[in-house]
């Protein structure tokens, strides 16, 4: 089955310190959600990305597609304790009602 | 006015029983999923009916049963539960097979098999 390849599993960052997650596929992704869970909570939805190349923001959150439409990041500038939890991307691929998540990346931001 | 709802939210039972979680959606969606979250976070899609009919059946043991009374309500059920089952339970839904909408989640069951 399709494959999304996120990394890293965990990152630790002092409070003030970028953080950047990565996902990678060796096909060509549908588009690409993001999601955020917070430690005891639930995945919540933050964007999409549908265009090859599009960039967009959130305060101090930056989600990238790839060109090839087989990556995306996202990248936190100057972490706050708030960003705690673990960062999902997810392709919606080509099987109907489906989401393929990546692993997610933990993140623990000391203040 | 929670959007997705589920209960109960912790569940402590011992190996061997049969258990139930509920799930409702107060948002008109027409799709609606079930996933496990093992302790090192993965999220593994179990279910997904779209207007009550089962549409991904993800080689799940068929000691689970999903069931959809109605495209607001889906319920699972876990027979001769086991210590593997340990886990989070999410019920999400979102708005359509093919579109583009996000996947809505619940709070999450909490299961612990004694």
């Amino acid at each position: 089955g399709q494959q999304v390849m996120q990394i890293p599993q965990y990152q630790h960052v002092q409070e003030g310190e970028d953080f950047t997650t990565y996902c990678n596929s060796s096909t060509t992704l549908s588009n690409i959600q993001w999601y955020k869970q917070r430690p005891g909570g639930h995945p919540v939805f933050l964007i999409q990305l549908v265009k090859s190349g599009e960039v967009k923001k959130q305060k101090r959150l930056t989600f990238q597609f790839g060109e090839a439409k087989k990556n995306s990041s996202l990248h936190i500038t100057a972490t706050q304790t708030t960003d705690v939890g673990t960062y999902f991307c997810a392709d919606r691929g080509s099987t109907l009602g489906r989401l393929y998540f990546g692993r997610g990346t933990q993140l623990t931001v000391w203040p | 006015d929670t959007a997705v709802s589920q209960t109960p939210k912790y569940l402590v039972t011992q190996m061997g029983n049969d258990k139930s979680i509920k799930c409702e959606q107060n948002l008109g969606h027409d799709t609606m999923y079930w996933y496990k979250q093992d302790s090192k976070k993965f999220l593994k899609i179990m279910f997904s009916y779209n207007n009550k009919e089962l549409i991904i059946n993800e080689t799940v043991p068929n000691r689970f049963s999903p069931k959809s009374p109605d495209k607001a309500h889906l319920n699972l059920h876990i027979n001769s539960l086991e210590l593997g089952d340990s886990a989070v339970y999410f019920c999400a839904s979102s708005q359509g097979l093919g579109s583009n909408q996000p996947q809505h989640f619940g709070d999450g069951t909490r299961l612990s098999i004694l």
